[in-house]
């Protein structure tokens, strides 16, 4: 398909272990962003990426929080010792250059037991 | 602080009726301001952007919104719904550092 596309769709984790969330971006978007959206809320910006570079981390909640975005495409976010208020729903969204509209995948629902 | 505020939870309107969703945001200048529409386990879809220019932008599904920079608001707009809107709307903007700042959302609610 042509658009964002985020993997799992569900994640059960129980608390205390460590999960890894993936996000494809549309194909040669420039710019990958991570929002986490609580439940009855708004996306909230976690960190951002211009091709490989991580230029903004500043919504990052912890240092249990890690993304990456090796070679400028696929990107993963891992959260490492789960706690119960990660749970949430982790979107990802790409856009072709600064500025751009954002295009959003469908996102994961992380519950933490 | 630069913010983006919905002041409206939840709206229920009957189909066929007039729609406005209120959208404020706080900032020193003009940002780049979004309306995005959620539907139930999906991701966002983009109704409408405004950058500069007119300040009455068409958007997608009938959708309109109106950027007002006396009242820092860009309200959104559709002259007659269809039970298909129902959905959460988010106001977003960007404040010039490219990442984009939510409000809260208001789901709105079609009543045949």
């Amino acid at each position: 398909g042509a658009g964002v596309s985020q993997s799992p769709r569900y994640k059960v984790a129980k608390r205390g272990q460590d999960v890894a969330l993936r996000c494809d971006p549309i194909s040669g978007h420039v710019s990958l962003f991570w929002y986490q959206q609580a439940l009855g809320q708004g996306p909230e910006f976690l960190t951002y990426f211009q091709n490989e570079a991580q230029l903004d981390k500043s919504g990052l909640p912890s240092d249990r929080f890690f993304a990456e975005r090796p070679e400028g495409s696929v990107s993963t976010l891992k959260i490492q010792r789960t706690q119960q208020e990660d749970s949430a729903v982790y979107l990802c969204a790409s856009s072709l250059e600064r500025n751009s509209p954002l295009h959003f995948g469908n996102g994961t629902r992380l519950t933490v037991t | 602080a630069q913010s983006v505020t919905q002041p409206d939870i939840h709206i229920t309107v009957s189909e066929g009726a007039s729609l406005e969703l209120r959208c404020n945001y706080s900032y020193g200048a003009t940002p780049y301001l979004f309306w995005y529409v959620q539907s139930p386990g999906q991701g966002l879809q983009l109704l409408l952007k405004y950058f500069s220019g007119d300040t009455l932008v068409q958007g997608i599904k009938g959708f309109e919104a109106e950027f007002k920079r006396s009242q820092s608001s860009f309200n959104l707009r559709k002259p007659s719904v269809h039970w298909s809107d129902a959905a959460e709307y988010f106001c977003a903007a960007n404040f010039g550092n490219e990442k984009l700042t939510f409000g809260t959302g208001t789901r709105l609610t079609i009543i045949p």
